[in-house]
């Protein structure tokens, strides 16, 4: 069946380091795939996204990298600060932008 | 701009009572989407509205659930005869039109707790 899942539940890395939090998924026709952010208490943030004919592409401070051949998503954070503690979710969706199947989360700690 | 608004932010029933979960959408937005968060997990989809339309309701079961987006006033998500395994968070996002993910917006939820 389809799924979305990630490979690391935490990741902890010291700040001003570059983040990458990694992202399977199993459905080969999924064709469009988001990155939220949320922090605690709050709803998600939408972060970044990328359609399946796209290999990267770049926002402020982020990257989503996205192999096709592997099914693997990624998300690298550039010089990652304190506010980008958070939960970030990875989405896929085939067809429709709001029936996204979303993944378990990976918490992300800044280390001072 | 206000934002997407949900409330209330926590809820509390006991089991056999109604939920009813409100969300205002952003201004100039008439498109809204419900999704359900259980601790540690990503969000599901539930439903789509648009104002006075139920456009999509896949996600949402079949009993004891419905919602509605009435011409005036908030979304509404109501959940009748609640059970503990309805005890989740519940977001709902708008955007100003459907496939706009990066004009769509999340409220802060709403946590309901069935004791």
């Amino acid at each position: 069946g389809e799924s979305v899942g990630l490979h690391l539940p935490t990741l902890s890395v010291q700040e001003g380091d570059n983040s990458i939090i990694n992202c399977a998924y199993s459905n080969s026709a999924s064709d469009y795939f988001i990155w939220y952010k949320q922090e605690s208490g709050k709803g998600p943030q939408f972060i970044i996204d990328i359609r399946s004919n796209m290999d990267k592409r770049q926002g402020q401070r982020v990257t989503v990298l996205l192999n096709k051949t592997v099914k693997h998503l990624s998300l690298q954070i550039a010089a990652t600060q304190p506010g980008d503690s958070a939960v970030y979710f990875c989405a896929e969706s085939k067809g429709s932008n709001y029936q996204l199947i979303w993944g378990a989360g990976t918490k992300l700690i800044i280390k001072p | 701009n206000a934002g997407v608004m949900q409330n209330p932010r926590h809820l509390v029933r006991r089991r056999g009572q109604e939920a009813r979960l409100r969300c205002s959408p952003m201004k100039g937005h008439s498109h809204v989407y419900w999704y359900r968060q259980l601790p540690e997990e990503g969000l599901k989809f539930m439903v789509y509205l648009q104002k006075e339309n139920i456009i999509d309701e896949s996600g949402m079961p079949k009993e004891r659930f419905s919602a509605e987006f009435p011409k005036e006033g908030p979304s509404i998500l109501r959940i009748q005869q609640v059970v503990r395994g309805d005890s989740a968070a519940y977001f709902c996002a708008s955007s100003p039109r459907v496939e706009a993910n990066t004009e769509a917006f999340f409220g802060q939820g709403t946590r309901l707790t069935v004791v």
